[in-house]
């Protein structure tokens, strides 16, 4: 089954590069999905099928892949971008739906 | 305007059973699984299962099956959570959430539930 592996927290200042990392374990992946939670609050899809944007959600936040680690980058960091972030994906043998553990982007 | 709206927060005693529902606004509730994630105090998110509205098939990780009952009532556009014999590690909120993109995807989550477990 898929494990996704995230960092704990990223630490940017604003107007920085953000790049949260997800890994997983199993090659071959098929679509990573991100979500943003702010505290107190339901998560928001901000990025599926690992490079698309939902309607609304700002070009400054993108999705991208290399082998086996998917990456959501955000650009121009603004305090309001300070949340929780985590990857998503289906795990297509035993059709359930897996989170990573989630990273926390500190905006300093 | 998609929109899921869920009722059933509240504090249970250890060993008692919980109801979440949530209704769905704003599409076909039939086209779409409906996913249940929870997040306990602190903690990530935990996917728990789905179900098919439209054939009432349903999904769950081993830790709740035989313990989470997952239902709809098409005629209301409502997906209904039922999780009986309450612990305190069941502290939590419980979120809904349409499955989009393939279905698995949650993209459209409801308000949350927080369910309390607690003597």
């Amino acid at each position: 089954s898929y494990v996704l592996t995230q960092p704990p927290s990223v630490s940017v200042a604003p107007g920085e590069t953000a790049r949260i990392t997800c890994g997983e374990n199993n090659f071959g992946r098929k679509g990573v999905h991100w979500y943003q939670q702010r505290p107190g609050q339901a998560p928001i899809l901000v990025i599926h099928s690992d490079d698309e944007r939902p309607s609304g959600i700002p070009e400054r936040l993108s999705g991208s892949d290399s082998g086996g680690t998917a990456t959501l980058t955000i650009s121009r960091v603004e305090a309001g971008d300070e949340a929780d972030y985590y990857c998503q994906m289906w795990d297509r043998t035993s059709d359930h739906v897996v989170f990573g553990g989630g990273t926390r982007l500190n905006v300093l | 305007q998609v929109q899921l709206v869920q009722f059933g927060a509240g504090v249970k005693t250890p060993g008692a059973s919980v109801k979440v529902s949530c209704k769905a606004f704003g599409y076909r509730f039939t086209g779409h699984f409906i996913h249940w994630v929870r997040q306990a105090p602190g903690q990530g998110l935990e996917w728990m299962g789905w179900i098919n509205p439209n054939s009432g098939e349903t999904k769950s990780t081993q830790k709740f099956q035989g313990r989470v009952i997952l239902t709809r009532d098409t005629s209301i556009s409502t997906a209904y959570m039922k999780m009986n014999n309450l612990n305190s590690d069941d502290t939590a909120v419980y979120y809904c959430a349409r499955g989009f993109y393939g279905d698995y995807v949650p993209d459209f989550w409801g308000q949350g539930a927080l369910v309390t477990v607690s003597s």
